[in-house]
């Protein structure tokens, strides 16, 4: 079975603080995607990933970013906290080809106070 | 006009009877179509991939109609267990990414 990790289940920073979200996944997947859900709204995508140190815009990159050192490991990067990125956050990664399902990690319920 | 839309719902639905909803997609370029699942506080899983003829996996079935760019999930004999919050994605080539409906709320009840 796919494992996508999440490092924080719940997570809670100020306003300003810069933001780490770490995700794992243990199939060798190339395609990694960093999403945000809130009511109403659905998935949004935020950046993902094609390869190695490889990243692409989502459709609400602004206020983030992300690294991709490692083909398993993509981080989401909050550089500068604010309240309206309060949101539940979750990590995909799939195979290449557009039929290869995406994997979810648990999510990280993050409030920025 | 949203890429995905989804009816938000809920539906009610008696535990046995059957259920179905629809998708739209806003764009005729989409290549691939699928259903996932997401349960309250959980992550959304892969529920089925939707084939152009049309396919079954139990009492799912899910149907494509590219004439008018919908997808459509029906739910036949529902379980309690079948209450979940249903997305409807769509993959484009272009762009190498999928795009998620808002989903739509089923809650089964006795």
């Amino acid at each position: 079975d796919v494992k996508v990790t999440q490092s924080s289940r719940y997570l809670v920073k100020r306003t300003g603080e810069k933001v780490f979200l770490e995700c794992v996944q243990d199939m060798d997947h190339e395609n990694m995607f960093w999403y945000r859900q809130d009511p109403g709204l659905g998935l949004r995508l935020i950046y993902f990933s094609y390869d190695v140190k490889m990243k692409e815009k989502g459709d609400i990159p602004e206020g983030y970013s992300v690294s991709r050192e490692k083909k398993e490991r993509f981080s989401l990067i909050l550089e500068s906290a604010s309240t309206n990125q309060t949101s539940m956050y979750l990590c995909a990664s799939s195979g290449t080809g557009g039929k290869q399902p995406q994997h979810f990690g648990d999510g990280t319920r993050l409030s920025i106070l | 006009r949203k890429e995905v839309e989804q009816d938000p719902g809920p539906f009610n639905v008696p535990e046995g009877a059957t259920v179905a909803f629809n998708c739209t997609y806003s764009n005729s370029a989409s290549q691939s179509f699928f259903w996932y699942r997401q349960d309250c506080r959980k992550e959304p899983k892969l529920l089925m991939s939707v084939y152009s003829s049309g396919n079954e996996d139990g009492r799912f079935t899910a149907q494509l109609n590219r004439a008018s760019q919908y997808i459509s999930l029906l739910i036949r004999d529902s379980k309690l267990s079948d209450s979940a919050t249903y997305l409807c994605v769509v993959f484009k080539a272009a762009g190498n990414k999928l795009t998620f409906g808002g989903g739509t709320r089923v809650l089964v009840k006795p």
